[in-house]
């Protein structure tokens, strides 16, 4: 069955500091993978997915991840954190059959201190 | 604006009342799906339309919960004797004909008391 575990229920960084979010996935077949991010009050918002091709992928708002096959993990990444970024940011594997079902982690709160 | 719009944002209800939830996707998009999440978990996929062909249903959706699409534009999510478990926001996605991500509306917050 797929899962999606993010290890990580909340992190705090400074702002400036560079950071990393974890996400690990269990999928039998090749993985559709998503990163969301959600602010409160906000529905949620795709900052990258990964079909296939490059196991780097860019974002937006200056967010990448990179896909390891080997390793079962698609991490987001951010050289740099904004205030602005202080939300909760979830992981997601995508099925590629049956309407393309999406299953989420369960989040990553994201804290920025000045 | 031309997104997923959900209606109410906000409701309110005494538990054993029924509750029904709308959801307006993107116009051009024929794939619509509804999820629950309850706080500190993602989102969890409650049900899937293609056009007004409700094709999965989760094993999350009891026999209280009905959803429909009848033209296959805007859907309704029916909660019928609602109870405090059900209390969560409720999301619906939309998505077009070519494979692309989901896209998510801002949610209905159903809280039972």
């Amino acid at each position: 069955a797929q899962s999606v575990t993010q290890p990580d229920i909340h992190i705090t960084v400074s702002e400036g500091a560079s950071l990393e979010l974890r996400c690990n996935y269990s999928y039998g077949a090749t993985p559709y993978l998503f990163w969301y991010v959600q602010s409160p009050g906000q529905g949620l918002q795709l900052l990258l997915k990964y079909f296939s091709g490059d196991t780097l992928v860019q974002g937006i708002k200056g967010f990448e991840a990179e896909f390891k096959r080997s390793q079962s993990s698609f991490n987001l990444r951010k050289p740099s954190v904004h205030w602005s970024d202080a939300a909760e940011y979830f992981c997601a594997v995508g099925r590629n059959t049956g309407g393309f079902k999406t299953i989420f982690g369960a989040g990553t709160r994201l804290f920025v201190k000045a | 604006d031309t997104g997923v719009s959900q209606d109410p944002r906000h409701k309110i209800t005494k538990r054993g009342q029924n509750v029904t939830f709308r959801c307006d996707p993107i116009s051009e998009h024929n794939r619509l799906y509804w999820y629950r999440q309850t706080l500190g978990q993602g989102p969890e996929f409650l049900t899937y339309f293609q056009n007004e062909a409700q094709l999965e249903k989760s094993r999350l959706l009891s026999d209280r919960f009905s959803a429909e699409r009848p033209k296959g534009s805007f859907s309704t999510l029916e909660i019928q004797r609602t109870e405090q478990g059900d209390s969560a926001m409720y999301l619906c996605a939309s998505r077009g004909v070519s494979f692309d991500e989901q896209y998510f509306g801002p949610g209905t917050r159903l809280t039972v008391t």
